[in-house]
């Protein structure tokens, strides 16, 4: 199994502004995976990040609006740039080991 | 794309009673999982099914995957305010998932 830590849990940011989104793992993955979940809907994958090299991006998903780091095989972190009431959402890191593990997520609100 | 529809997406029922979600897709899937998620937290697994008609049961819980892989089911038996959440099934196919959009249940007391 595998246990994630994610920072902050919650935050509430004014609209322009950007937001670095922390996720920690207690073990070395190779792929780290970054979803959004919009109030009362599903999960929406936004990146898969390696370890090394530039994340990939799902369709409807820019670098420039969600850069993403990999420094090394247990950390990662989502940024969330010019934001927009419209990112509104919960923001959460996940690994893949023979399952899928999630953090708890970061809850943000844009105003 | 490999798309998932649960249904029904919203459920409300009285303490006791049962209840059935599906999962549904016109693709195949290595595996297929379900999950459980509380307001304020991430998703948190249930179980995973591999083989096609496989059964699972996890104490009031079962889980059915459909014979070609395509399909699931989640069955509560009477159902306790505690299973009160939000259910994802998601599919699993070359180390990704795709979710399905979840089914809320509510269980009054």
């Amino acid at each position: 199994s595998a246990v994630i830590s994610q920072k902050p849990s919650r935050d509430i940011c004014q609209r322009g502004t950007s937001l670095t989104i922390q996720c920690q793992v207690d073990s070395q993955v190779t792929m780290m995976f970054w979803y959004r979940q919009q109030p009362g809907q599903s999960l929406t994958l936004i990146a898969t990040a390696n370890q090394g090299s530039e994340a990939t991006y799902e369709s409807g998903f820019v670098i420039d609006k969600f850069p993403i780091s990999r420094p090394n095989l247990t950390f990662s972190t989502l940024t969330v740039s010019n934001m927009s009431p419209e990112d509104s959402s919960i923001y959460l890191c996940s690994v893949f080991q023979e399952t899928q593990y999630f953090g708890p997520g970061t809850r943000l609100l844009v105003l | 794309t490999q798309l998932l529809e649960q249904s029904p997406q919203f459920l409300s029922i009285q303490e006791g009673e049962n209840l059935t979600v599906y999962c549904n897709s016109s693709s195949v899937f290595s595996s297929l999982q379900w999950y459980r998620q509380e307001p304020g937290e991430g998703p948190v697994l249930l179980v995973t099914v591999v083989t096609g008609g496989e059964v699972k049961k996890l104490k009031r819980l079962t889980f059915q995957f459909g014979d070609a892989r395509k399909d699931s089911s989640l069955h509560i038996t009477a159902a306790q305010t505690g299973d009160t959440g939000l259910y994802l099934c998601a599919g699993a196919w070359a180390g990704k998932s795709t979710f399905g959009d979840g089914t809320t249940l509510t269980v009054k007391p």
